[in-house]
């Protein structure tokens, strides 16, 4: 089993729909969980960054994390063209020396 | 102006030759890293530098060569290119350790083609 998995997609979703992303995990110990989001031909820029479990919410985003099931989600509210992009999972442990895991990321489109 | 930026954006090359990626950032972030980027994998980390003249290996590193002289500057190098390593290369940098606890600033990418 991966460490992270991440639903492979692409997904395809009307203007205003809400969007569902999701990641499970394997390593009990992560605690620091954050979504980048790639536009095409761009390098990855985080998103949402949240410690432990919980939710935060910034704009039409929020990012919930399940620490019991091992599970994270990014929702996107009013989805927009905009938000047309390659969405990546990341989680690690505490510490300054651990390393980043990534999910394989799941390509989103928005139709106008 | 401030960034991180990688060169060249795009490079077509022969197997058996050896290739340089340049990364520079102006943030003077101690931690440098280098990802690569295939599609069914993902970013995997090649090899990271936690500040001049340290370095360490990725979950990727064979194939690959990197150095540290100058805080700023992070060059990756494949010293005998082969077709697996065809990839788009992303640089990034962090002020505060390896991902987790701080930002990860990424480059733009450097598109390889080794043929």
């Amino acid at each position: 089993q991966k460490e992270v998995e991440q639903d492979p997609g692409p997904l395809s979703v009307p203007e205003g729909a809400i969007v569902s992303l999701n990641c499970t995990y394997s390593n009990s110990a992560f605690q620091y969980f954050m979504w980048y989001r790639q536009y095409s031909r761009k390098g990855p820029e985080l998103l949402m960054y949240t410690y432990s479990s919980g939710n935060k919410e910034d704009g039409r985003f929020t990012a919930q994390v399940d620490k019991s099931s091992k599970y994270i989600s990014l929702f996107i509210r009013d989805s927009q063209p905009s938000d047309s992009a390659t969405y990546l999972c990341a989680m690690s442990v505490t510490g300054a020396n651990s390393k980043l895991t990534f999910g394989k990321g799941i390509t989103l489109s928005v139709r106008p | 102006d401030a960034g991180i930026t990688q060169s060249p954006r795009y490079k077509i090359t022969e197997t058996g030759r050896q290739v340089t990626l340049m990364c520079h950032q102006t943030w003077s972030h101690s931690y440098m890293f280098w990802y690569r980027q295939d599609l069914g994998h993902g970013l995997r980390l090649i090899y990271y530098s936690a500040a001049a003249d340290i370095t360490d290996k990725g979950e990727v590193p064979d194939g690959y060569v990197v150095s540290r002289s100058k805080t700023e500057n992070f060059p990756l190098t494949l010293e005998s290119a082969t077709r697996s390593q065809t990839s788009v290369y992303f640089c990034a940098s962090s002020a505060k350790g390896l991902g987790g606890s701080g930002e990860l600033f990424f480059g733009e990418g450097s598109r390889l083609t080794v043929l």
